[in-house]
């Protein structure tokens, strides 16, 4: 069966600093994969998405990046945190050839000091 | 482009109560539609999917019916627990993305929380 995991789970980061959350997914080859933000209290934003390895689309202009370096890998970076950055990270996947259901990992919670 | 509205929570029920948490949806063409849950702290878990008009999804004792007429795919359990407490994720798929449209992005209602007390 497929998992997936996020790691750290709980990030406490001051302004200005670098940033990266990882994301794997086991038991599935060449997924597509996703990162989310859900902010306090409000709902889910895409933020990128992935259709393979080296392929990364962008849903909203912000400091941060998304890269996959390897088929089941999907990592989050920024070079420098803002406030705003703070909030609930989800990673999900979904298999690829027109299968529509993303299952998700446990989250990452990052505040930003 | 595709939208999902929730009804406004928090809903508050006591145990065994009957549910229903209202979603109604703006697409074009015909997406799957889906509820998510997602406990204090955990990530997001699939909850039930229906995939063309008139299709019931359900688990858990959770049902939700596909309403192309309407625009509508509302939550619905017939007793609830302690245990449901939650927010309730509606969300539609929508075709895009690099290859063609093998990619599948959701679109996500806002949430509802809901409060089961004993």
């Amino acid at each position: 069966s497929q998992t997936i995991h996020q790691w750290p789970a709980t990030l406490v980061q001051p302004v200005g600093s670098p940033l990266s959350l990882e994301c794997t997914v086991e038991g599935t080859s060449n997924p597509n994969l996703y990162w989310y933000r859900q902010a306090a209290g409000r709902g889910l934003q895409l933020l990128f998405y992935s259709v393979g390895i080296g392929q990364i689309s962008s849903e909203v202009p912000q400091n941060l990046s998304a890269s996959r370096p390897q088929d089941r890998q999907f990592i989050l970076s920024s070079k420098k945190l803002l406030l705003s950055d703070s909030g609930f990270y989800l990673c999900a996947w979904s298999l690829g050839a027109g299968e529509d259901t993303q299952y998700f990992g446990p989250g990452t919670r990052l505040t930003v000091l | 482009g595709n939208s999902v509205t929730q009804m406004e929570g928090p809903v508050t029920l006591s145990e065994e109560a009957f549910l229903t948490i209202n979603c109604t949806y703006t697409a074009t063409g015909y997406p799957s539609l889906f509820w998510y849950v997602q406990y204090p702290g955990e990530g997001l878990q699939l909850l039930l999917k229906a995939t063309k008009a008139d299709d019931k999804g359900s688990n858990k004792g959770f049902e939700a019916t596909y309403r192309k007429e309407t625009t509508s795919f509302h939550l619905e359990k017939g007793s609830v627990q302690v245990s449901d407490s939650a927010v309730y994720f509606c969300a539609l798929s929508d075709k895009g993305g690099i290859r063609g449209g093998s990619n599948y992005k959701l679109t996500f209602g806002k949430g509802t929380l809901l409060t089961v007390n004993p």
